[in-house]
């Protein structure tokens, strides 16, 4: 298993130049989620999903989107770049059998993340 | 709201000294946590979680957390140090309620610095 795969590892951009953020899981885990990683700031929940075709917003989605088409794909959209999405994103996934609170609770895994500069 | 705080930006040890890293936690409902390690350029790995149980939790590479309710905190714990150990480290709560459910909300983290 190669677990919770990004592309690219690095990027620059310039304001207003829009990218896609790749994510790809092997692990057929029903949610997936979107972080950014600011320094001192912790990690911050953009979107997530808990299944194929089912998305919702975290923290801090503003300036972002996402779409899920297969379970293993959770692609972020950044549209109109600006310098405050300069950060390191992570995308993270995670196995829970039923959306109830006496389910189990799985440990998220994360990818290797993507720094990306905006200029 | 659900809340994590690690106090401590920075925690230094010396090798083979016992360390703790703290955190604090603020829930609604029942409390379920995590710990995380980062190591430069890399994602983050889980170490260990509390669901229920024992308050006393054993993880990866030789880590424990002690859950306290009363005190509401979840300390990292090992007995000791290795310059390896050296890491950023993540508290995080699991939000437990309706249509947020299975969200992670993760503290600041804290910079962990073993030294020879």
């Amino acid at each position: 298993n190669a677990g919770v795969t990004q592309t690219p590892k690095f990027r620059i951009l310039k304001i207003g130049q829009s990218m896609t953020l790749q994510c790809t899981q092997d692990m057929n885990h029903n949610y997936m989620y979107w972080y950014r990683q600011d320094p001192g700031m912790g990690l911050k929940l953009i979107y997530y999903s808990v299944g194929a075709g089912i998305t919702d917003k975290g923290e801090v989605p503003n300036g972002y989107n996402v779409s899920r088409s297969t379970t293993e794909d959770f692609p972020l959209r950044l549209e109109l770049a600006a310098p405050s999405q300069t950060s390191v994103y992570f995308c993270a996934s995670s196995y829970d059998p039923q959306r109830e609170s006496t389910g189990p609770y799985n440990e998220q895994f994360f990818g290797p993340g993507t720094r990306l500069t905006v200029l | 709201a659900q809340s994590v705080a690690q106090p401590e930006d920075q925690v230094n040890v010396a090798e083979g000294n016992p360390l703790t890293v703290k955190c604090t936690y603020s829930v609604s409902g029942n409390p379920y946590l995590f710990w995380y390690v980062q190591y430069p350029n890399r994602g983050l790995q889980f170490l260990l979680k509390y669901i229920t149980g024992d308050n006393l939790v054993k993880g990866s590479y030789g880590f424990e957390a002690e859950f306290n309710k009363s005190q509401t905190s979840f300390h990292l714990k090992k007995p000791s140090a290795l310059v390896s150990d050296s890491a950023l480290y993540f508290c995080a709560v699991r939000d437990d309620r309706g249509s947020t459910l299975g969200r992670l909300y993760f503290g600041r983290g804290t910079q962990l610095t073993v030294w020879p």
